[in-house]
């Protein structure tokens, strides 16, 4: 039962361009969510967070936007820069578990192109 | 550099073996999660530490996986007679306490390979 996805496993823009990734939620209890940046061999970077009582977050370059009726929260990254390529995990928590479990999509592959 | 630090980054164990993977989290962080990633997934909760105590553990197989944390160490996650479909990437995150407002601080993992 998987309560987070990310129907993209893939995205590819172009340099300069917006990058959207998408993530849904089935658990109506979640009321954290975070994105992850990951690069090959290595661990998940913290990106940006939002809690359910605000429907926007914004931090440079990092806009992440919540819909909690629809369940539903994006990331979006503009302008998008090659470095920005690597796989970006939503995540969310609930106060009904422990604090910081934290439950990941699968993630979105983001390969931005020169 | 005073982030989460996992080893060995790379693991490899023969079927019917035994796995140690240690975890030292960041400075000041008394709280450790381990996560698991299987190839082509996303991270999956295994369980959540502070010092000499076991908060959460619902998401460790109820057979051959321990974790610990003992009051001078590093976090140890121990995996007894491992099997091929325990291969994956294990991280450890730490943060400061149960606060929701401060995000968790993942290792570079421990990739374990069972043959």
């Amino acid at each position: 039962d998987q309560q987070v996805k990310q129907n993209s496993p893939s995205l590819s823009v172009q340099e300069g361009r917006i990058s959207i990734l998408n993530c849904d939620y089935t658990n109506s209890m979640f009321d954290y969510f975070l994105w992850y940046k990951k690069y090959p061999a290595e661990g998940p970077t913290f990106l940006i967070s939002i809690s359910s009582i605000k429907d926007k977050n914004e931090d440079g370059r990092f806009t992440v936007f919540l819909n909690k009726s629809a369940k539903h929260l994006s990331l979006h990254i503009v302008p998008s820069q090659p470095g920005d390529s690597a796989v970006y995990f939503c995540a969310a928590s609930g106060s009904s578990g422990s604090a910081r479990q934290l439950t990941f999509g699968s993630g979105t592959q983001l390969t931005v192109l020169p | 550099n005073a982030g989460v630090m996992q080893n060995p980054r790379h693991l490899v164990r023969r079927r019917g073996q035994e796995a140690r993977l240690r975890c030292s989290p960041m400075k000041g962080h008394s709280h450790v999660y381990w996560y698991r990633q299987l190839p082509e997934e996303g991270l999956k909760f295994m369980v959540y530490l502070q010092k000499e105590n076991i908060i959460d553990e619902s998401g460790m197989p109820k057979e051959r996986f321990s974790a610990e944390f003992p009051k001078e160490g590093p976090s140890i996650l121990r995996i007894q007679q491992v099997v091929r479909g325990d291969s994956a990437a294990y991280f450890c995150a730490s943060s400061p306490g149960r606060n929701s407002g401060s995000p968790l601080h993942f290792g570079n993992g421990t990739r374990l390979t069972v043959t």
